[in-house]
């Protein structure tokens, strides 16, 4: 079966500091990988995805994120966190196998806390 | 470039009361998805749409909820006879047609229609 693993509720950042979003997948063929950020009363908006190629892959605002299929992680990171990154991010996965299926099993959210 | 619309955003019912909401995806979507999320948790999938088919339905979508989109462009889910249960934040999303070369798969989110059942 499908799934994901955010293994952290909350992830505390000085701004200007680094800061990395833990993500670890399961999925019986080859992953399609995703993350979102949902703000309060907010509905979920794309940041990147991985999908097949370089296992560095570049998003929106400064993200980044990084597939290793030996560790089955997909780690969100940026360089330089701002206060406004403050959110709630999910990390999802679709199966690329299961062609007929093209739900998204999504982690349970990492709440960021960017303080000033 | 508007994006995935819903309405309501907010509804406050009686338990036993139906309730529908509407999804108006991304023009040219050929594919729709509803989710649900309750507080602290992920999203969870409910149903998807190819066009006006539906394609697939999670085990969480019980006899009371239905949905539909009749002519492949927006869509409704009804709730029957909620109950407490139900309380959460519905969401949409869609995605375009698989082209050649990398398979579209990103899927594009409303901002969801928040229940609250009394």
């Amino acid at each position: 079966a499908q799934s994901v693993a955010q293994p952290e509720d909350q992830v505390n950042v000085a701004e200007g500091n680094p800061l990395t979003v833990k993500c670890t997948y399961s999925v019986s063929g080859n992953p399609y990988l995703f993350w979102y950020v949902q703000y309060p009363n907010r509905g979920l908006q794309f940041l990147l995805k991985y999908i097949t190629g370089d296992n560095l892959v570049k998003g929106s605002y400064g993200f980044e994120a990084e597939f290793n299929k030996s560790q089955t992680s997909f780690h969100l990171k940026k360089p330089s966190a701002l206060v406004s990154d403050s959110a709630l991010y999910f990390c999802a996965v679709r199966d690329a196998w299961m062609d007929s299926s093209y739900k998204l099993i999504f982690g349970s959210g990492t709440r960021l806390l960017v303080r000033p | 470039d508007t994006g995935v619309s819903q309405d309501p955003r907010h509804k406050i019912t009686k338990r036993g009361q139906n309730v529908t909401f509407r999804c108006d995806p991304i023009s040219e979507h050929n594919r729709l998805y509803w989710y649900r999320q309750t507080l602290g948790q992920g999203p969870e999938f409910l149903t998807y749409f190819q066009n006006e088919a539906q394609l697939e339905k999670s085990r969480l979508l019980s006899d009371r909820f239905s949905a539909e989109r009749p002519k492949g462009s927006f869509s409704t889910l009804e709730i029957q006879r909620t109950e407490q249960g139900d309380s959460a934040m519905y969401l949409c999303a869609s995605s375009p047609q698989k082209e050649r070369g990398p398979p579209l798969v990103t899927q594009y989110f409303g901002p969801g229609t928040r229940l609250l059942v009394l």
